[in-house]
């Protein structure tokens, strides 16, 4: 039962314009989301996070959008560059002290100069 | 620099033949983590330390061991492996357990491991 998912498998866009990543889950009791980005032969790196108290968090390019009503969870890059190009993860998780991260199935996204 | 470092980077081996992957973070993080990244699944947790000598099952743990004799290692043990481990292996720190204190935590760069 995959808790946290994207739909996407895929996502192709032009250099300048907005890339707009989705992530649903189905746990109501994840309190902390995160994005990782993902480049081939690399570890996922950190991009960007909100907690459930928050509805957007903002930093540079990217901006994540939180929707708890709908258990919905956006990232929006803007402009997006060639180097955006890689596999993003969302990833979720409760307040509680195992510390895991549920990670989604992963969007590849390919930014076209 | 600070990181997370992972050995063997690719591995191929047979079938029962016990192996071990390394982990070894320089940031003083109390928690460590092993994750495996298959196709159409995502990441997941295997195992998961919360500090020395403290470790626990994550959701997969079926196949696998770990040790946590020290701070910054976090070795995987593989007793027998079978071709159904064949995987991307993902070892990861942070100070806290992710999401309490809203801590990130920081990957490796992966081991791609084949059983054959």
């Amino acid at each position: 039962d995959q808790q946290v998912k994207q739909n996407s498998p895929s996502l192709s866009v032009q250099e300048g314009r907005i890339s707009i990543l989705n992530c649903d889950y189905t746990n109501s009791m994840f309190d902390y989301f995160l994005w990782y980005k993902k480049y081939p032969a690399e570890g996922p790196t950190f991009l960007i996070s909100i907690s459930s108290i928050k509805d957007k968090n903002e930093d540079g390019r990217f901006t994540v959008f939180l929707n708890k009503s709908a258990k919905h969870l956006s990232l929006h890059i803007v402009p997006s560059q060639p180097g955006d190009s890689a596999v993003y993860f969302c990833a979720a998780s409760e307040a509680s002290n195992t510390g895991k991260l549920i990670f989604g199935q992963g969007t590849t996204l390919q930014v076209k100069p | 620099e600070a990181q997370v470092t992972q050995n063997p980077r690719y591995l191929i081996t047979v079938t029962g033949k016990k192996l071990t992957v390394t982990c070894s973070q320089n940031m003083n993080h109390e928690y460590m983590s092993w994750y495996r990244q298959d196709p159409g699944l995502g990441l997941r947790q295997i195992y998961y330390s919360m500090n020395v000598e403290v470790t626990d099952k994550g959701d997969v743990p079926e196949g696998y061991k770990v040790s946590r004799k020290e701070k910054r290692n976090f070795p995987l043990i593989l007793e027998s492996p079978s071709p159904n481990q064949t995987s991307l292996y993902f070892c990861a720190s942070s100070f806290n357990p992710p999401g309490q204190g809203y801590t990130e935590a920081f990957f490796g760069q992966g081991t791609r491991l084949t059983v054959v």
